[in-house]
């Protein structure tokens, strides 16, 4: 049992490049998660999914976009990375809201 | 202010100890979470409560509602329960988007 897969773990990008974090769970958990936490903040959440074909706005949405065609999948798109964006990114999901959540192990990205 | 307070922000403690850390929120919530951040970055959920007190291994949770207070204790602590604890506070029954997340307690346990 994966659990939660995040791909990739580490990637440099240029500012105004684009790219697509990929987030897979294999639970059949409804919810799913995309989270940014910044050295010395919380965790601020960008995007959730109640479930396939549903997505709405986080806290932090600007300069992301997702999207959830599947129940496994919810990739995190950046376009026109910029240096503000510079943070560690974790996709989480849970069966329910009030269970436990599952936790990927983030993508250290950096834009230079 | 933020809808999360967590103390202390840094523990150094020695191997056995007995170690609690805190959280206070401000926000109505349908459940708190605490998760464990190791140095390699994983998150894990550590637990996730409502009332009470719930018990895993070395580690108790509990939460008082009406105080708007919960504690994380680690009995017989042990150098790898080094970690970073966070108090995540769920104010959102039906989607999970309102989390309100601590800043984190940074817990080093000395051998």
């Amino acid at each position: 049992n994966a659990g939660v897969t995040q791909t990739p773990k580490f990637r440099i990008l240029k500012i105004g490049q684009s790219m697509t974090l990929q987030c897979t769970q294999d639970m059949n958990h409804n919810y799913m998660y995309w989270y940014r936490q910044d050295p010395g903040m919380g965790l601020k959440l960008i995007y959730y999914s109640v479930g396939a074909g549903i997505t709405d706005k986080g806290e932090v949405p600007n300069g992301y976009n997702v999207s959830r065609s599947t129940t496994e999948d919810f990739p995190l798109r950046l376009e026109l990375a910029a240096p503000s964006q510079t943070s560690v990114y974790f996709c989480a999901s849970s069966y329910k809201v009030d269970y436990g959540y599952t936790f990927g192990s983030g993508t250290r990205l950096t834009v230079v | 202010k933020n809808e999360v307070e967590q103390s202390p922000q840094n523990l150094t403690a020695q191997e056995g100890e007995f170690i609690t850390i805190n959280c206070s929120y401000s926000v109505g919530i349908s459940a708190l979470h605490w998760l464990q951040q190791h140095p390699g970055g994983g998150i894990v959920s550590l637990f996730m409560l409502s009332s009470g007190k719930k018990k895993h291994g070395r580690l108790i949770a509990t939460i008082n509602i009406q105080e708007k207070h919960s504690s994380l204790h680690i009995t017989a602590s042990h150098p790898r329960d080094s970690a970073v604890y966070i108090c995540a506070a769920n104010s959102s029954p039906n989607t999970g988007n309102q989390f309100y997340f601590g800043t984190g307690t940074s817990l080093t346990v000395i051998p």
